[in-house]
């Protein structure tokens, strides 16, 4: 079964610090796909990226980067220099075939992140 | 702005009605999906329809149903509303017929059921 942990439930930093973001994901298809989403304060879902299964190169952009690692199952978000502007709820989520049907998409119960300026 | 619209933003209904949710999926996209976002249940994913036709179901109650017309928009149709139903509803449309690729979120339908 698809099952995505985000055991870090509320995180506070002060401006400028690092962050990092856990996730560990569970399932038994060797063809999935990863996503972070960042929910702001507003509560629009903004997608940040994408990762499938088979790339495990670490991602950087600007001041995110993601380490994924298929050994640990687990698809880390690091916030580096963090600003107020990145206050919001980080979710992790998992797209693989689930049996008998299509793919779907499980999401973790996200990560409320409060950067205090 | 993603480019996915949804209506209304805020609904306030009473136990027992029935409501319909609208969304409108981005240029080009041709899935759509839904979700429940409650404080209790985190995230939930609902039920996806592709080009007018159902592909994947969620954790979604019988008491709700969904359809998606020929100009790719879709209703999300909730019934014999409970208090528990309170949520905010999101949509969201991608380019494929899988959950494969990054999906784009509308700004999300707030029901209160009282």
């Amino acid at each position: 079964a698809q099952k995505v942990t985000q055991a870090q439930t509320e995180i506070s930093v002060v401006e400028k610090e690092d962050v990092t973001l856990d996730c560990v994901y569970e399932t038994r298809d060797t063809t999935y796909y990863l996503f972070w989403y960042k929910q702001p304060p507003s509560g629009e879902l903004v997608f940040l990226i994408r990762r499938n299964s088979f790339d495990e190169q670490n991602e950087i952009s600007g001041r995110y980067s993601w380490n994924f690692q298929k050994s640990t199952s687990s698809f880390n978000f690091t916030i580096t220099a963090s600003q107020v502007v990145d206050s919001a709820v980080y979710f992790c989520a998992l797209s693989d075939s689930y049996s008998g049907g299509y793919q779907k998409v499980t999401f973790g119960i996200g990560t409320k992140l409060q950067v205090i300026p | 702005d993603s480019g996915v619209t949804q209506t209304p933003k805020h609904l306030i209904t009473a136990t027992g009605q029935r409501v319909t949710l609208r969304c409108s999926p981005r240029s080009g996209d041709l899935s759509v999906y839904w979700y429940q976002q409650s404080l209790d249940q985190g995230l939930q994913f609902l039920i996806q329809y592709y080009n007018g036709e159902e592909r994947a179901k969620g954790n979604i109650l019988e008491r709700f149903s969904a359809q998606q017309f020929p100009d790719l928009h879709s209703e999300l149709n909730l019934s014999s509303l409970e208090l528990g139903d309170s949520a905010l509803y999101f949509c969201a449309s991608s380019v494929s017929e899988t959950s494969s690729d990054e999906q784009f979120f509308g700004p999300g339908t707030r029901l209160t059921v009282l």
